[in-house]
């Protein structure tokens, strides 16, 4: 379950499991979405975007679901790998805005 | 292609002393962004420049912070003097101008500790 303070929610899974990692936004006005990959000691990295407009988008081994009835992100992570171990942001973007606010992060945990 | 570039990685200082960091963005990218990631959340904006000009710095903590980005290129981001809150990682993101505007890459960042 979610935790507070410093403690980043944490999703841990076996490799080759598939990953679900949510996420709730909170501006209905934003119609622009990412999911961000960040490594230790490194900066967040773009994984996948999805417009207002599109209810799932799928990439490599990833998916994105976004349900704006409840303001709800998803990111799916298929046959998850030791590689993916890190923490996953979901950031909003308002129409006419190109800033992301970020929410809080998940830290997935993979192992082998 | 060459990513943003940040220094130094890392930087210890004491409580009421200055310190200063640098961003050199992505080539061609006209903004550029400074964050500030405090240990077990997400990055927050602090400063978007466009070009040379400041387009929000309204999450700047203006009092002690303060960014420039003199010749539209390279940045810096300067606290004096900091605070022991101001302890985290702070990062530099550029993106092109426009509609591809969301191309947002983000450096490694400075992990600043105050003590």
């Amino acid at each position: 379950g979610e935790s507070v303070g410093l403690h980043l929610p944490t999703l841990s899974v076996q490799e080759g499991d598939n990953s679900i990692i949510n996420c709730a936004y909170s501006n209905s006005a934003s119609d622009y979405f990412i999911w961000y990959k960040q490594e230790s000691g490194k900066g967040p990295q773009f994984i996948i975007d999805i417009r207002s407009n599109m209810d799932k988008r799928q990439g490599q081994r990833v998916t994105v679901l976004l349900n704006k009835t409840v303001k709800h992100l998803s990111l799916q992570i298929a046959a998850t790998q030791p590689g993916d171990s890190a923490v996953y942001f979901c950031a909003e973007i308002p129409g006419g805005s190109y800033i992301p606010t970020f929410g809080r992060g998940t830290s997935l945990i993979v192992h082998p | 292609e060459a990513g943003v570039a940040q220094s130094p990685r890392y930087k210890i200082i004491e409580k009421r002393q200055s310190v200063a960091f640098w961003c050199n963005p992505i080539s061609g990218h006209a903004t550029l962004y400074w964050y500030q990631q405090i240990l077990g959340q997400g990055p927050k904006l602090l400063i978007q420049f466009q070009n040379n000009g400041v387009v929000d710095d309204s999450q700047l903590p203006k009092d002690r912070f303060s960014a420039e980005r003199l010749k539209g290129v390279d940045s810096t981001l300067k606290i004096q003097p900091a605070k022991l809150e101001d302890s985290a990682v702070y990062l530099c993101a550029s993106s092109p101008l426009g509609p591809t505007g969301y191309g947002y890459t983000f450096g490694s960042g400075t992990r600043l500790t105050v003590v």
